[in-house]
This record gives structure tokens, C-alpha cells and sequence, in this order.
């Protein structure tokens, strides 16, 4: 079957860290950019990050850029996010998403999505 | 960073109406680079379009999709049950992907 699975979110303190993951399976993992896209609750969709298929090409939302790490391990057929000093604002669900290219951080639509996973920073 | 203005924020139709979604960008888009996303609650959005008029796999065709520059629209000819959801734009030609705010389509 062809799916994404996001693991890791959980309730976080502001200031700490966080890794999720996302597992794909049924289609050729490393033909395809990757990225991580969030949704706070009630609220709309925001790019977060993508990132190539052989991890050359990687890019983030202004928002996150210097707290956040996007990887991958083609072996592995995963896709990570390394949250780091949390904020409130980063409250959402984050959905693991193939990108629609192969090449490109940014330049894609999302062909598929995982059925995400809540992170929750607060006190 | 391209800004999309989604109109109207809510639409409340009947079923077999007709449906029509705006997408404003606030400058120019390359390259028809625009998909539309349906999200139902508690799911994850489905890509119903892409390349501004292209039907991803799947997706019936009382979908349409058209325009270009910095107006976009998705048109539903004919509203199904199912079809009531959320709809989010995505541009996808510039530095940075950006979405909408979304329609939701209610019944009314």
C-alpha cells in the first residue's frame, strides 16, 4: 500500500526538542522530494520544509530556519524533522507529504500525504 | 513570498450547484504553478489539481481547474455530498510554496 507515517509528536515544553518521522512505503522513496507541511488547530496549511532526493536541495519557511532540520535516509525509506527550541506558535499537526519532483526543495506540489501527527509546545 | 487571498471564505450551496472558488496571488505566478487541495475533518488534504488545470489521479471530472498570472479558479460543476470540505490553493513558483486560507464549501 501506498502511505506516509508521521511518528514522534507529543507535548513539549517551549525551548525543547522534538524529532518526528514520517515512514514511506509503496512507491520509490528516493524518486521523490519530501517535505513537512503543518496545520495549527482550526487553522490553515503551511509549508514547513522539503528536501531533494538525495538531500542536495533542502529549504525551510523563514519561520523556522536555524530551530528546525530536514533529513532523509533513503535506506531506511524515512523522512525526519529535528525540532529544536520549540515555541507556542509551532503548536499543529505536521503532515508528511511527497513532493510532486524529485529535484527540488520547493519547487512541488503534494501528491501524497501521511495522516500527520499533533505536536503541542506549552507550559 | 507570493500571499494567496482565497474568496469567499465560506461557500453555502446545495447539492448538484454549481461551485466556484477564487485564488488571488499577490504577483504574478510562472508557469500555471497552482494546485488545489480538498481536506475533510480529522483527514489530510487530497490534491485534486495541479499546473492549474491538470486533474490529479482520480479526481472525477466535475473538477475543473483554471487561470493563470494571479487569478486562479476551481470550479465544481456539479456538487456531490462528498464534495463538502475545505479547498486550499498552493503556489509552487516561487522561492517559497505558500497555500491559501482556504473556502469551505458548506451545505446549505
Amino acid at each position: 500500500e501506498v502511505q506516509l507515517v508521521e511518528s514522534g509528536g507529543g507535548l513539549v515544553q517551549p525551548g525543547r526538542s522534538l524529532r518526528l518521522s514520517c515512514a514511506a512505503s509503496g512507491f520509490v522513496f528516493d524518486g521523490h522530494a519530501m517535505h513537512w507541511v503543518r496545520q495549527a488547530p482550526g487553522r490553515g496549511l503551511e509549508w514547513v520544509s522539503g528536501i531533494s532526493w538525495n538531500s542536495g536541495n533542502i529549504g525551510y519557511v523563514d519561520s523556522v530556519k536555524g530551530r528546525f532540520t530536514i533529513s532523509r535516509d533513503n535506506t531506511k525509506d524515512s523522512l525526519y524533522l529535528q525540532m529544536n527550541s520549540l515555541r507556542l506558535e509551532d503548536t499543529a499537526f505536521y503532515f508528511c507529504a511527497q513532493g510532486s519532483g524529485y529535484a527540488s526543495a520547493s519547487y512541488s506540489y503534494f501528491t501524497l500525504w501521511g495522516r500527520g501527527t499533533l505536536v503541542t509546545v506549552s507550559s | 513570498e507570493i500571499v494567496l487571498t482565497q474568496s469567499p471564505g465560506t461557500l453555502s450551496l446545495s447539492p448538484g450547484e454549481r461551485a466556484t472558488l477564487s485564488c488571488r496571488a499577490s504577483q504574478s505566478i510562472s508557469s500555471y504553478y497552482l494546485a488545489w487541495y480538498q481536506q475533510k475533518p480529522g483527514q489530510a488534504p487530497r490534491l485534486l489539481m495541479y499546473d492549474a488545470s491538470s486533474r490529479a489521479t482520480g479526481i472525477p471530472d466535475r473538477f475543473s481547474g483554471s487561470g493563470s498570472g494571479t487569478d486562479f479558479t476551481l470550479t465544481v460543476s456539479r456538487l456531490e455530498p462528498e464534495d463538502f470540505a475545505m479547498y486550499y490553493c498552493q503556489q509552487y513558483g516561487g522561492s517559497q510554496v505558500t497555500f491559501g486560507g482556504g473556502t469551505r464549501v458548506e451545505i446549505k
